[in-house]
């Protein structure tokens, strides 16, 4: 089976902290994503990445970055944390063409106080 | 843009009853992907079924079946047999290509199952 692993599944962080957010996939998948998820907006695509060092802005990368060093591997990076970033986080994965299934890691809620 | 409307924020069925969520998308395209996803209160998001526009064949899994009207840009489906397992939040999406930010996703349905 396709696992997809967000190392963190609930985090409390401070306004203005740095926030690494990790997600690991081990099915070899070119594509690996980040999505944020609000009750009422379904889910937002905040940054993709179709291969190691590749990335691209989604619908709402204001306040994140990401980091793509190994194909398994997809961070998502809060540079600055504020508290409208207090959310539900979804990493995901795919091989290349996007008609794919999307596999999905359980999801990290982050907390910003 | 494409966009993916799915018009019931919530419904509920009694356990054991058919259930159908509608999914409706606008988009120019003519060949083009269409998913259902589960994501049960445990939040990892599962896919359900898959349908590709070309087929006109309605997808099917097992309880787990859709309509796809391609002329009226409809996608719904429905759950037969509704099971306690089956409650959760289940989101429309739609790919056209083009990369990641070809997938569209609709803002979900709340399924309760009522014992």
């Amino acid at each position: 089976d396709v696992k997809v692993t967000q190392s963190s599944r609930y985090l409390v962080k401070r306004t203005g902290e740095k926030v690494f957010l990790e997600c690991v996939q081990d099915m070899d998948h070119e594509n690996m994503f980040w999505y944020r998820q609000d009750p009422g907006l379904g889910l937002r695509l905040i940054y993709f990445s179709y291969d190691v060092k590749m990335k691209e802005k989604g619908d709402i990368p204001e306040g994140y970055s990401v980091s793509r060093e190994k194909k398994e591997r997809f961070s998502l990076i809060l540079e600055s944390a504020s508290t409208n970033q207090t959310s539900m986080y979804l990493c995901a994965s795919s091989r290349l063409h996007s008609g794919n299934t999307i596999y999905f890691g359980e999801g990290s809620w982050l907390t910003v106080v | 843009a494409q966009t993916v409307t799915q018009s019931q924020p919530e419904m509920s069925v009694q356990e054991a009853e058919t259930v159908t969520l509608s999914c409706t998308y606008d988009t120019s395209e003519s060949d083009y992907y269409l998913f259902w996803y589960k994501q049960p209160p445990s939040r990892q998001m599962i896919l359900v079924i898959r349908q590709e526009a070309y087929k006109q064949q309605n997808a099917t899994e097992n309880r787990f079946s859709v309509n796809f009207q391609k002329a009226a840009k409809s996608f719904s489906l429905k759950i037969s047999d509704s099971q306690l397992g089956d409650a959760a939040m289940y989101f429309c999406a739609f790919y056209s290509g083009g990369g990641a930010d070809g997938l569209t996703f609709g803002k979900g349905t709340h399924l309760i199952i009522q014992p």
